[in-house]
Formats: C-alpha cells, structure tokens, sequence
C-alpha cells in the first residue's frame, strides 16, 4: 500500500493479558521500525528489520517483548503478560533503504 | 548518552508570522529528521537533512543543519492554521543503525487566525 498500515487503533489489555500489534509496511519497503510512545513525546526505538531478518533490537526489553516480520504477512509486535507501564502508542515505520522513516498512525495500547 | 534538546516547547504565533524551532545535540548528528506530529496521528515526515550546511525547502518549510552538525533550526513562513501541531526533530545516534533515531520531546505549535 501507500501508507504505512496499523492495526489495531486502539487495544485495551487487563494486566497479565497478551497485547498483539500488526503493522503492513509500504509496498516495496524492506525495513521496518517499531517505537514506543509513551507521556505523548517520549519515543523509544524497539526494533528493526530487514525484510524478515532482525536488523537491530537493541531497544526490546529483554522479557515480554517479541517481534516478527514474516514473508506475505503484516509484521506484529507482541506483549506477553502485559504490564501497567506498557500502556504506551506503539508506532511502526517502514523505510526502502533504512533512511527516511515513513511512520503508521499507531496503536494505543492501554493496560488496565 | 545522546539527547537533542529542542526548543521552544511550545509556541503560539498569529497566522501570517514566520517561526523558528531549534533542534540542538551535545554531539554530532547524523541523519537528522523532522517530523510533524498531529494528536491521535503518526509522525509525518518533513525532511531529512545529512551534510553539515544543508538546508531543504519544502513549500513554506525551510530546515537546516549547521556546519557542525550540531544543530538544526526548521523555519515556517508566514504560517497558517494548517502548519499547527508538534513538530519532532529525530537523529540516529553515534554508532547506531539506520534508523534508530532518537527524539526531542517536540515543540507544540499553535496558530490563531
């Protein structure tokens, strides 16, 4: 497509509940970004890849946290056993070569 | 670690004024980004700057990255309603990959007709 594409809008979890995030990058882009959003201007890097490889997670936390980007599906991000304090907007970005970051609308993840 | 501190956090200017917001790193920067942000929307990109001196015009957009590298400056002419929201200066860090930026916490524009 010609947007970078999320869903849901919106996921509200109870906590201890699993959270699960799509995201379908612009058609002919190979790299996609994940960031997290949270207190409206506090962004943080999460992961990237390469197509379906893992180009940089240096920003997952080590325990919950797990991503995908399978061939002919939209890549997810995944909450186990979601906490509180990941309550946050979860944005996706999808690149051609790794520069100039086209970014999705997002999706609100709200923990209760 | 690396921060950009942008500035100011939040202004209000009368339609038809011009604008400066300003995007400052304690160390070279690298692939620096503006972004502009709506409530409830994704970041739309406004330009990416990479060589110390480079200046990109997009319509009334105007940004900059000075020749150290160190500072970005995004400037709006005669601003209208439709220029309001908050802006986000973003960088890939010192020994980061591609795309792994960081972010300033945004400047929030407000335009009155």
């Amino acid at each position: 497509g010609e947007e970078v594409a999320q869903t849901p809008k919106h996921l509200v979890r109870g906590e201890g509940q699993k959270a699960k995030l799509y995201c379908a990058p612009i058609k002919g882009h190979s790299y996609v970004f994940w960031y997290q959003q949270v207190l409206k201007n506090e962004f943080k890097f999460l992961i990237s890849f390469q197509n379906e490889n893992v180009f940089d997670e240096t920003g997952m936390p080590k325990e919950r946290f797990s991503a995908k980007c399978l061939p002919n599906s939209p890549c997810s991000l995944e909450i186990q056993a979601t906490k509180l304090e990941d309550s946050a907007v979860y944005f996706c970005a999808s690149s051609q070569s790794g520069e100039k970051l086209f970014f999705g609308s997002g999706t609100q993840l709200s923990v209760l | 670690s690396q921060e950009l501190e942008q500035s100011p956090q939040s202004l209000i200017v009368q339609e038809g004024k011009n604008l400066t917001i300003n995007c400052t790193s304690s160390k070279t920067l690298y692939g620096l980004y503006w972004y502009k942000q709506k409530y409830g929307e994704g970041l739309i990109f406004l330009m990416m700057l990479q060589k110390g001196g480079e200046e990109k015009s997009h319509e009334k957009i105007t940004a900059k990255l000075d020749e150290k590298k160190q500072q970005s400056s995004l400037h709006i002419t005669a601003s209208q309603p439709s220029h309001a929201g908050i802006y986000l200066c973003g960088a890939e860090i010192y020994g980061g990959s591609q795309g792994n930026l960081i972010f300033g916490k945004g400047t929030k524009l407000s335009v009155k007709p």
